[in-house]
């Protein structure tokens, strides 16, 4: 079954701040994360990915760490902007580096940004 | 980065009639595509897997005659729901994998159901 979810559903951060978004997997043996964004009407967008020999991965405003001992990961946005409003989901492939896995998507957040 | 293009992005039916969603892997040829459905306010949901030219894989409880997968070549899959009826409301995302393992997502049709 899925095993990547556990998210808060809304996090509502002030405008110029770091989110945080969560995500817990159920499954140890899970290697490979990915974040999605996805703005309201559209679909996901890749965002980062981190496989689990990596703890930590930066991207352009945006890191992701990995905790494998709690089965964690988080997604952070430095200098929130109005335009990283949207839902954020942890997703995962449900047989890793298998041309035949299909991504299985969390619950999600959504990210709304007070001005 | 790779494009997937879903049409139509939105389209209102009457009850009994049936919709087809076309998703097209523009500048790859994709080995695999993957059709989701998403309600408002919840995650996006695997519908069925097709590879070119063989049969779709259906996800539990997913109806194969309601929901018609065809992909007939390795840059175009479609997705017919029959008979579509109110509760067939939703937003479908369509996904294509490359050779290489990444997938791609289409911008997604609303479809609503009068």
């Amino acid at each position: 079954g899925e095993s990547v979810g556990l998210h808060l559903p809304t996090l509502s951060v002030q405008e110029g701040d770091n989110s945080i978004i969560n995500c817990a997997y159920s499954n140890s043996a899970s290697d490979y994360f990915i974040w999605y964004k996805q703005e309201s009407g559209k679909g996901p967008q890749f965002i980062i990915d981190i496989r689990s020999n990596m703890d930590k991965r930066q991207g352009q405003r945006v890191t992701v760490l990995l905790n494998k001992t709690v089965k964690h990961l988080s997604l952070q946005i430095a200098a929130t902007q109005p335009g990283d409003s949207a839902v954020y989901f942890c997703a995962e492939p449900d047989r890793p580096d298998s041309s035949a896995s299909k991504i299985i998507f969390g619950s999600g957040t959504r990210l709304s940004i007070r001005p | 980065g790779a494009v997937v293009s879903q049409h139509p992005s939105w389209v209102i039916c009457k009850s009994g009639t049936s919709v087809k969603i076309e998703c097209r892997s523009l500048d790859f040829q994709a080995t695999t595509m993957f059709w989701y459905r998403q309600f408002p306010k919840q995650s996006l949901m695997l519908m069925a897997t097709s590879n070119e030219g063989s049969k779709a894989t259906y996800e539990q409880g997913v109806e194969k005659d309601k929901f018609l997968i065809n992909h007939a070549s390795l840059t175009l899959s479609t997705l017919t729901v029959t008979s579509a009826h109110p509760e067939d409301s939703s937003f479908y995302i369509c996904s294509a994998r490359d050779g290489d393992l990444w997938v791609f997502f289409g911008s997604g049709t609303q479809l609503s159901v009068l």
